[in-house]
C-alpha cells in the first residue's frame, strides 16, 4: 500500500523568509514518481514538479528547490524568500510505475505567508 | 489551449436529488480521473479511465456513485440518490497515457452542496 505524509498541516511565515514543507512516503515499488502540486485560493491544483525514484538529484526552480532522499523517503519542497502569492495549499503525491498515472495525495499543508 | 473543463462550477441540491457533475478533458488527452476532496479525508480517486473504459473504480463510496465516459471528450460523474455526506468539491483531471511519470491536469473543480 502507498502512503504519503505531511505532517505539517498549517505553517504561517512572514514574507521574505524560507519554509519548507516536509513529505514522506511510503511504497514497496521500485520504480515511483513523486509530485508537487499547488492549490491556490481558486481551487485548482496546480502542477510544480516531478521526480522518478531513480533521480535523487535536487531541483531548484527560481525560489522553489526539492531535496529528494530516497534513504529517508522524503521529498521536501522549499521556499526561498517567501511571498504573499505563495499562500497557498500544497499537496505532495505519489504514483507508481505500473498504476497509470494514478497519483495517492498527502493531507496538504496550507501556508501563509504574511506581509 | 483550453484545459480541463468542468461543469457546474456550484451544485446546490437537496438530499435525495440525482447530481450530475461534467468533464471536459484536454484534447489528446487519454486517461481522465475524478477526485473528491474534503477536509476529513483530502484528495481520494474515486475513478479513473484509460481510453474511454473504467481502468480502476475502487474509490468509488457505494453503488449511488457512477461515472461514464461515452468519448474521449466527455465524462460525467453521476450520485443518485445525493446525501448531505457527498458534499465535497469534486474534481476532474486528464494526462496523456504513461508509466505513471504523466503530471495531472486540473479543472477547476465542481462544489457540490446537499441540504
Amino acid at each position: 500500500a502507498q502512503k504519503v505524509t505531511q505532517a505539517q498541516t498549517e505553517i504561517s511565515v512572514v514574507e521574505k523568509e524560507d519554509v519548507t514543507l516536509d513529505c514522506v512516503y511510503e511504497t514497496r515499488d521500485t520504480t515511483y514518481y513523486l509530485f508537487w502540486y499547488k492549490q491556490p485560493p481558486s481551487g485548482e491544483l496546480v502542477f510544480l514538479i516531478r521526480r522518478n525514484s531513480f533521480d535523487e538529484q535536487n531541483e531548484i526552480s527560481g525560489r522553489y528547490s526539492w531535496n529528494f532522499q530516497k534513504s529517508t523517503s522524503s521529498f521536501n519542497f522549499t521556499i526561498t524568500a517567501s511571498q504573499v502569492v505563495d499562500s497557498a495549499v500544497y499537496f505532495c503525491a505519489l504514483s507508481h510505475n505500473n498504476a497509470g498515472n494514478m497519483l495517492t495525495f498527502g493531507g496538504g499543508t496550507r501556508l501563509m505567508v504574511k506581509p | 489551449d483550453a484545459g480541463v473543463i468542468q461543469s457546474p462550477r456550484h451544485e446546490v441540491t437537496e438530499m435525495g436529488q440525482e447530481v450530475t457533475l461534467r468533464c471536459k478533458p484536454i484534447s489528446g488527452h487519454n486517461s481522465l480521473f475524478w477526485y473528491r476532496q474534503t477536509m476529513m479525508r483530502g484528495l481520494e480517486l474515486l475513478i479513473y479511465f484509460n481510453n474511454n473504459v473504467p481502468i480502476d473504480d475502487s474509490g468509488m463510496p457505494e453503488d449511488r456513485f457512477s461515472a461514464k465516459m461515452p468519448n474521449a471528450s466527455f465524462s460525467t460523474l453521476k450520485i443518485q440518490p445525493s446525501e448531505p455526506r457527498d458534499s465535497a468539491v469534486y474534481f476532474c483531471a486528464s494526462s496523456l497515457s504513461g508509466g505513471g511519470n504523466e503530471k495531472l491536469f486540473f479543472g477547476s473543480g465542481t462544489q457540490l452542496s446537499v441540504l
